[in-house]
């Protein structure tokens, strides 16, 4: 499995943007880079996923450079509700084990 | 609400006890996680269905626990002989085949006395 390694924490005050990069060495040429947000007392909630450049939805950014060994997930503009962990995962899509193994995440803090 | 649905949302037991916590997932999804978590870790691995067929379990996984999908719809994960270091939040996850969005419902807080 590819290991990800990720800050344990990082600190943030509103209105600014976030950017958490998370390292896996070891991707495999067929795994994706998937992101999730977890609130507390909450199940992680799915944020986004690419597998290479860059993918961009409603609520964040992934950038992934061409050597596929880290990425980083972009939140803009954050607000007191994006305090959570954020978690990096990395798997094949073909092998749903694999896509959905967790680190310890990131603890992101947002002050006023 | 047609999203991952886990019951109890709490369950207290004595140490010794056997429980079952039971999942339902969305229906189109053939694919269901089950997860532990304790404050301060992130979901840890235990095991999952395609459809009715278990495809992995987790190494950490004792002989105590026994996960069952029978028609490829919900799913229960049983604890037998619960012991205090089994207190945790029990996610259950489901996604389509290929997938790595997978739902996640609200788990099933576990305490042992």
């Amino acid at each position: 499995l590819a290991k990800t390694t990720q800050p344990i924490s990082m600190d943030s005050y509103e209105g600014q943007e976030v950017n958490i990069t998370c390292s896996h060495n070891n991707i495999a040429t067929n795994d994706y880079i998937t992101w999730y947000q977890q609130f507390p007392s909450q199940g992680p909630r799915f944020i986004i996923q690419g597998y290479k450049t860059k993918v961009t939805n409603e609520v964040a950014s992934l950038f992934i450079p061409a050597d596929r060994k880290s990425s980083t997930l972009s939140l803009p503009r954050v607000s007191l509700s994006d305090t959570a962990v954020y978690y990096c995962l990395v798997g094949g899509g073909d092998t749903g084990r694999r896509a959905l193994t967790f680190g310890s995440g990131t603890r992101l803090q947002v002050q006023p | 609400d047609t999203g991952v649905s886990q019951n109890p949302r709490h369950k207290i037991t004595k140490r010794g006890q056997n429980v079952t916590f039971r999942c339902d997932p969305i229906s189109e999804h053939n694919r269901l996680y089950w997860y532990r978590q304790t404050l301060g870790q992130g979901p840890e691995f235990l095991t999952y269905f395609q459809n009715e067929a278990q495809l992995e379990k987790s190494r950490l996984l004792s002989d105590r626990f026994s996960a069952e999908r029978p028609k490829g719809s919900f799913s229960t994960l049983e604890i037998q002989r619960t012991e205090q270091g089994d207190s945790a939040m029990y996610l259950c996850a489901s996604s389509t085949t290929g997938n790595t969005e997978a739902f996640f419902g609200q788990g099933t807080r576990l305490t042992v006395v």
